[in-house]
């Protein structure tokens, strides 16, 4: 396994398309989340799956942000009518369910797919 | 909710020691994570401390106080390698209690 992957790398895209992207986790991780990051900032969590539960979505991520784990392994968020304020690199990340106290279950990165909206 | 507030830049020279400082306020603490991110890189996991104290790893090493709401991450013998964003972030136990919470990031500039 060679870790978290993304697909595309980087997407151009006119305002008002719609976009999708793909994150296949760490095989054996039943937690996938998303995160969005723009320059200078830390990630901002956008929503996590519990296999193919969506267990929590933030409040700040509009209605036309969907992401979907049909199967329980790989992700697709889908922006739609795309705004140039969605120009930021999107982080998928996985990880280990907590399974006992203390234990360390680190989120693991792909390498992001950027977004540009012209 | 959290608040996470680290330093936003921090300059060390090569070879010398740093201290990156993070606190937070969170309703139901789970864990803090420190993480690595070059530029255009994906963040890098780093440490995890759950209780108080400090935990050693090389030459990075990080210490908690959760009744402070305070972390530290300590890098010694610095490399130039080493300039990077320093990220901290907390799980809390909303949502099944593995949501990460990221701070700004401190990004740390390694000079000769």
């Amino acid at each position: 396994d060679t870790g978290v992957s993304q697909d595309p790398r980087h997407k151009i895209t006119k305002r008002g398309q719609n976009v999708t992207f793909r994150c296949d986790p760490i095989s054996e991780h039943n937690r996938l989340y998303w995160y969005r990051q723009t320059l200078g900032q830390g990630p901002e969590f956008l929503t996590y799956f519990q296999n193919e539960a969506q267990l929590e979505k933030s409040r700040l991520l509009s209605d036309r942000f969907s992401a979907e784990r049909p199967k329980g392994s790989f992700s697709t968020l889908e922006i739609q009518r795309t705004e140039q304020g969605d120009s930021a690199m999107y982080l998928c990340a996985s990880s280990l369910g907590v399974l006992r106290d203390n234990m360390n279950t680190e989120a693991f990165f792909g390498q992001g797919t950027r977004l540009t909206v012209v | 909710g959290q608040n996470i507030d680290q330093p936003t830049e921090m300059t060390a020279t090569e070879g010398a020691i740093v201290q990156i400082n993070c606190t937070y306020q969170t309703s139901g603490f789970n864990g803090l994570f420190w993480y690595q991110q070059h530029a255009g890189e994906a963040p890098t996991f780093l440490s995890y401390n759950v209780l108080d104290g400090l935990e050693e790893k090389g030459r990075f090493s990080s210490f908690l106080s959760r009744s402070k709401g305070y972390s530290y991450l300590l890098l010694k013998e610095l490399q130039m390698k080493d300039s990077a964003s320093y990220l901290c972030a907390v799980r809390d136990q909303e949502g099944g209690g593995n949501k990460l919470t990221f701070g700004t990031g401190t990004q740390l500039k390694v000079e000769l």
